[in-house]
């Protein structure tokens, strides 16, 4: 039971523009959340987090904006650069379990 | 700082056979996880050890193990291969707090013949 969705398997983005990823999830127990990027041949590299008290952290051009009631967290990128093409995954974890649960991924492509 | 170490990076194995991974964590770090990743279900977790005991369990079956030693280095041994094992195997470290930020190796490429 996938607990952690991301239902666009791809996006397009053109270079300077926003590029925006979104999840969503069903446990109600996760309260941290993160964003990881994965070139090919590469394991996944941490981009970014936020915790379950605040509704947006920001970190340079990348910004997570979480919504609890909805149960959805979005990857903002502004500006997009092509070197940002890659595999973006969605996890949450929650306070007890040492886990992370990924989604499946989004493919983004940055076109200059 | 060296990142984590994953060996070997690709096998070939058949039907029936075992085989075993091995993982060296970043210096310091004291948390070892594994997680499997396939075409159809992305990222899977398969457990996670801290200080030589296992902490956390995904919900594979029994012929997927792991340990890790004394100086934080992992193992994980799938025995009676399947075809469906064929899969990028992932390991990361951490210091063991659990707030996720998970260190990944590149992983190690199975091939089940």
């Amino acid at each position: 039971d996938q607990q952690v969705k991301q239902n666009s398997p791809s996006l397009s983005v053109q270079e300077g523009r926003i590029s925006i990823l979104n999840c969503d999830y069903t446990n109600s127990m996760f309260d941290y959340f993160l964003w990881y990027k994965k070139y090919p041949a590469e394991g996944p590299t941490f981009l970014i987090s936020i915790s379950s008290i605040k509704d947006k952290n920001e970190d340079g051009r990348f910004t997570v904006f979480l919504n609890k009631s909805a149960k959805h967290l979005s990857l903002h990128i502004v500006p997009s650069q092509p070197g940002d093409s890659a595999v973006y995954f969605c996890a949450a974890n929650s306070n007890s379990g040492y886990a992370l649960n990924f989604g499946k991924g989004t493919s983004l492509l940055v076109t200059p | 700082k060296a990142g984590v170490t994953q060996t070997p990076r690709y096998l070939i194995k058949t039907r029936g056979q075992q085989v075993t991974l091995s993982c060296s964590p970043i210096s310091g770090h004291r948390s070892v996880s594994w997680y499997q990743q396939t075409p159809g279900q992305g990222l899977q977790f398969l457990f996670e050890y801290f200080s030589e005991t296992q902490r956390n369990k995904g919900n594979f079956p029994g012929r997927f193990s792991g340990r890790q030693f004394s100086n934080s280095r992992s193992e994980m041994n799938v025995s009676t291969l399947e075809l469906g094992d064929s899969a990028l195997y992932l390991c990361a470290s951490s210091l063991g707090e659990n707030t996720g930020e998970l260190f990944f190796g590149e992983g190690s490429r199975l091939t089940v013949l």
